[in-house]
C-alpha cells in the first residue's frame, strides 16, 4: 500500500524559514505534490517534483530525493498570511494521488 | 476563469437522511475528483472520473454512496441514508487529462449529520 508522513505542527516567526518534510511509502511512484489549504478553505497546489532536486517558486521551494524517498517544501521570508496546513501527496501508478495527514503550520509575529 | 463550483456549502441533516452535493468543474477538465476530509486528515478519494466514465471508485462505500456525471461535466455525489460518520468536508476537484498531480478544488461542502 501506500504511506505518507509528515509533522503535524511546525511554528515559525515572521521572515524565518520553515521546511516541512514529508517521507513516503508507494510502488509505481510518479511525483510528489504540494498543497496549502487554509482554514475553511480550499487545497491549492504549490508544487510537483517528479525528478530529484530543488524546484522554486517565488518564496517557496520543494525538493525531492526518490533514492531516500523523501521530499520536502520549504517556505522563506514567511509572512502571516502562511498560516494553514500543507498536504504532500504522493502520485502513482501514473494516475493516482494519495494526500498526507498534513502539517499545520502556524506563523507567530 | 471560472474555478470549481459546489453547493451547498454546509448541510446539516439527522441520520438516516439523504443528502446531495453537486460539483460544476473548471471548463475543459475532463477529470473529475470527489474526495472525502475529515477533521485534521488530508483528503480521501471517493471516485475519480474521465469524462462521464468512473475509472476509480474502489473508495467509494457502495452501500450508501452513488454518483453520476452525465454528459461529462456537472457531478453530482449522494449519500442514502446518511450516517453519523459520515459528518466531513465533501470536496469536488478537477484536472485537464493526464494532469492528475495538479488538481483544482472547489470549496467543499461542510456536511454535518446528526
Amino acid at each position: 500500500g501506500q504511506s505518507l508522513e509528515q509533522p503535524s505542527e511546525v511554528t515559525a516567526v515572521e521572515g524565518a524559514i520553515v521546511q516541512i518534510n514529508c517521507t513516503y511509502q508507494t510502488s509505481g511512484f510518479y511525483g510528489l505534490s504540494w498543497y496549502q489549504q487554509h482554514d475553511g478553505g480550499a487545497p491549492t497546489f504549490l508544487s510537483y517534483n517528479a525528478l530529484d532536486g530543488l524546484e522554486e517558486t517565488g518564496r517557496f521551494s520543494s525538493f525531492l530525493s526518490r533514492s531516500d524517498s523523501y521530499g520536502y517544501l520549504l517556505l522563506q521570508e514567511l509572512q502571516m498570511k502562511d498560516s494553514a496546513s500543507y498536504f504532500c501527496a504522493v502520485g502513482y501508478n501514473t494516475d493516482k494521488l494519495i494526500f498526507g495527514t498534513g502539517t499545520r503550520l502556524q506563523v507567530f509575529p | 476563469e471560472a474555478g470549481v463550483v459546489q453547493s451547498p456549502r454546509y448541510k446539516i441533516i439527522e441520520k438516516k437522511q439523504p443528502v446531495a452535493f453537486w460539483c460544476n468543474p473548471i471548463s475543459g477538465h475532463n477529470t473529475l475528483y470527489w474526495y472525502r476530509q475529515n477533521l485534521g486528515q488530508g483528503p480521501e478519494l471517493l471516485i475519480r472520473y474521465e469524462n462521464e466514465e468512473a475509472v476509480d471508485d474502489s473508495q467509494l462505500p457502495k452501500d450508501r454512496f452513488s454518483a453520476e456525471r452525465l454528459k461529462g461535466v456537472d457531478s453530482t455525489l449522494k449519500i442514502q441514508p446518511a450516517e453519523l460518520g459520515d459528518s466531513a468536508v465533501y470536496l469536488c476537484a478537477s484536472s485537464s487529462s493526464g494532469s492528475f498531480n495538479e488538481q483544482f478544488f472547489g470549496p467543499g461542502t461542510r456536511l454535518t449529520v446528526l
